[in-house]
């Protein structure tokens, strides 16, 4: 299996603009979490979702932050405006079970709001 | 230990020597425990994992010790390598109503010497 699958990888936008970020799960992962990283705040959960329904979002920053899971092989992570402090790292993790299991990581994407 | 704003704790130790990079957990109900590597660019990648009725765990070059009675997870590594520099987090399961997501610390920054 190819791992967690993150695209795009780095993302330089203005300020005011939609941004998508994707992922792909491992194959037979029924659990798919966003994380957001930064140097202040660390590794901080955004939402996660078990067999595609979002379970909790309350790590969601505002409004302007929406995520989807329209099927097990897909999600995407959307912010509409984006701010500057919006910049970071998002990695988004998918586990087997979603119940104390470990996480498999993409390898994050690098969003920078200007 | 686990640091608080834009500082990570550096753990600084000679090629062949032990490291020990050492977390506080906060909630008493957590009963699933991980430590992540994160290398530059790179996602967190699963190390070793522990689950509470257990106090000690082995891997490849890797002990984890957990004192439940302090709230206190350990990761040890045998024969520190320059490939094992990378920032170190651990993580522990939420355990909420909510569901089962991971919080993680802040890291500790292992850097390896020749």
């Amino acid at each position: 299996d190819a791992g967690v699958i993150q695209s795009p990888r780095h993302e330089v936008t203005e300020m005011g603009q939609e941004v998508t970020l994707r992922c792909k799960p491992i194959s037979g992962h029924n659990s798919l979490f966003w994380y957001r990283q930064t140097m202040m705040r660390g590794l901080e959960l955004l939402i996660y979702f078990n067999n595609n329904v979002p379970i909790d979002d309350s790590g969601m920053p505002e409004d302007r932050f929406s995520a989807k899971m329209p099927n097990a092989s897909f999600s995407t992570l959307k912010i509409q405006p984006s701010e500057p402090r919006d910049s970071a790292v998002y990695f988004c993790a998918s586990s087997f079970r979603g119940n104390n299991e470990k996480l498999f990581f993409g390898s994050g994407t690098q969003l920078s709001v200007l | 230990g686990e640091s608080v704003g834009l500082h990570l704790p550096t753990l600084s130790v000679q090629e062949g020597d032990n490291s020990i990079i050492n977390c506080a957990y906060s909630n008493s109900a957590s009963d699933y425990f991980i430590w992540y590597k994160q290398e530059s660019g790179k996602g967190p990648q699963f190390i070793i994992d522990i689950r509470s009725n257990m106090d000690k765990r082995q891997g490849q070059r890797v002990t984890v010790l957990l004192n439940k009675t302090v709230k206190h997870l350990s990761l040890q590594i045998a024969a520190t390598q320059p490939g094992d520099s990378a920032v170190y987090f651990c993580a522990e399961n939420r355990n909420s109503n909510s569901g089962y997501a991971l919080n993680f610390g802040k890291g500790t920054s292992l850097l390896v010497t020749p």
